[in-house]
């Protein structure tokens, strides 16, 4: 089954330290997404990339850093300079072309700071 | 800049009842996409409906449908014969349709909906 795939689901960090937020896709997707959701503030939008190797920073973009080396992957690692990390983190990807413009997301991965 | 705003943070229907969902948005480009996502407690994002600017028909699908207001930037979302399990979080998205630009999306911050049994 194609879908985006997201790990862990549950991760805990202690402050200090960067973590890595996997997100993988298999269908063949040329757009990918990151988001942060907390509460009462909707998603906001923190890296997307639109082709592999290239990527642009979103609306909150500090703190954290992607790289986009194959198609099928967007990894975003939280570094220690994100001040308030703790939130819900949502993937996302999109067809390049067609009238299908809507993303699909993953399941998403809830970061904890301890 | 683009703005997506859901003024009702949240809403209640009895079940098998109809509910409308606000948003409103501003923009000054004239063709893009909207889009309603349902988020249920799984916090799984699931796209309820699109409707493409360019389009005058309203979008349809199922017990679900919008009320496309182009010159009023304004794209409701009505629910008919609600179910237990519509309960959830539903956002309204903007997309601008511009090849040239960015594909960047713009949500709003939520509406949550409780199905009263």
């Amino acid at each position: 089954d194609g879908g985006i795939t997201q790990s862990p689901k549950y991760l805990f960090r202690k402050e200090g330290q960067n973590v890595t937020l996997s997100c993988e896709q298999n269908l063949n997707h040329d757009a990918m997404y990151w988001y942060r959701q907390d509460p009462g503030q909707g998603l906001r939008l923190i890296y997307y990339s639109q082709i592999v190797n290239d990527f642009q920073k979103g609306d909150i973009a500090e703190g954290y850093s992607v790289s986009r080396e194959k198609k099928e992957s967007f990894p975003l690692t939280v570094t220690s300079a994100q001040k308030n990390p703790t939130a819900f983190y949502l993937c996302a990807s999109k067809v390049g072309q067609g009238p299908y413009n809507e993303q699909f997301f993953g399941p998403g991965t809830r970061l904890t700071v301890l | 800049a683009q703005t997506v705003t859901q003024s009702q943070p949240e809403m209640s229907v009895q079940e098998a009842e109809t509910v409308t969902l606000s948003c409103t948005y501003d923009t000054s480009e004239s063709d893009y996409y909207l889009f309603w996502y349902k988020q249920p407690p799984s916090r799984q994002m699931i796209l309820v409906i699109r409707q493409e600017a360019y389009k005058q028909q309203n979008a349809t699908e199922n017990r679900f449908s919008v009320n496309f207001q182009k010159a009023a930037k304004s794209f409701s979302l009505k629910i008919s014969d609600s179910q237990l399990g519509d309960a959830a979080m539903y956002f309204c998205a903007y997309r601008s349709r511009s090849t040239s630009g960015t594909y960047k999306y713009i949500f709003g911050t939520g509406t949550r909906l409780k199905v009263l049994a």
